[in-house]
């Protein structure tokens, strides 16, 4: 069965200051990989994605994500967060379907 | 290019009520989706069509909920008769490729509220 982890609800961290947003998964093949964001009251956004190729994958809005075959994990990152920032984060996988992690809220203060 | 839509927005309704929602997707998009999120929860598919064809239905419950896709475009999801346990946002979301290469777009979703 596949399955992805977000092992924290919630991040908090300050403008300016490096994100991390965490995802560990659970795959019998090669793992396709995703990161979606939800703003309130909105329908989810697709960030970026992991097929094959560099481990490093950049998307859109300055997101970045390292997929680390050796930990099983796809965390996502961003340099230097700013407020707008601030949204539900779902980590996703594809075997067969596409299915979701239970999501971080990430906070950024000014 | 317009995204996915889904009416309506909101609905309120008692227990006992059907209810249905609709959902165009992205036009040549052949994948349609039907996702349920509850509050604090990533999302969960009911079903995946092909065309007009449900591909995936095994997460719909068949004795409340179904849905169709009769010309392959867009989507009607119903409920009869609606729980409590129903309140959530049904989202809808399509794809162009037929084995979901995973980038899905999303409509803005249909929150019901069961009461």
């Amino acid at each position: 069965a596949q399955s992805v982890a977000q092992p924290e609800d919630q991040v908090n961290v300050a403008e300016g200051n490096p994100l991390t947003v965490k995802c560990t998964y659970s795959v019998s093949g090669n793992p396709y990989l995703f990161w979606y964001v939800q703003y309130p009251n909105r329908g989810l956004q697709f960030l970026l994605k992991y097929i094959t190729g560099d481990n490093l994958v950049k998307g859109s809005y300055g997101f970045e994500a390292e997929f680390n075959k050796s930990q099983t994990s796809f965390h996502l990152k961003k340099p230097s967060a700013l407020v707008s920032d601030s949204a539900l984060y779902f980590c996703a996988v594809v075997d067969y379907k596409l299915s979701f992690g239970a999501g971080t809220t990430v906070t950024v203060r000014a | 290019e317009a995204g996915v839509v889904q009416s309506p927005r909101y609905k309120i309704i008692e227990k006992k009520q059907p209810v249905a929602f609709w959902c165009n997707p992205i036009s040549g998009h052949n994948t349609l989706y039907w996702y349920l999120q509850n509050l604090g929860q990533g999302p969960e598919l009911l079903i995946r069509y092909e065309n007009e064809e449900a591909v995936d239905d095994s997460q719909l419950p068949k004795d409340r909920f179904s849905a169709e896709r009769l010309k392959g475009v867009d989507s009607t999801l119903k409920i009869q008769p609606a729980e409590l346990g129903d309140s959530a946002v049904y989202l809808c979301a399509s794809s162009g490729t037929g084995r979901s290469g995973g980038e899905l777009f999303f409509g803005e979703g249909s929150r019901l509220t069961v009461l």
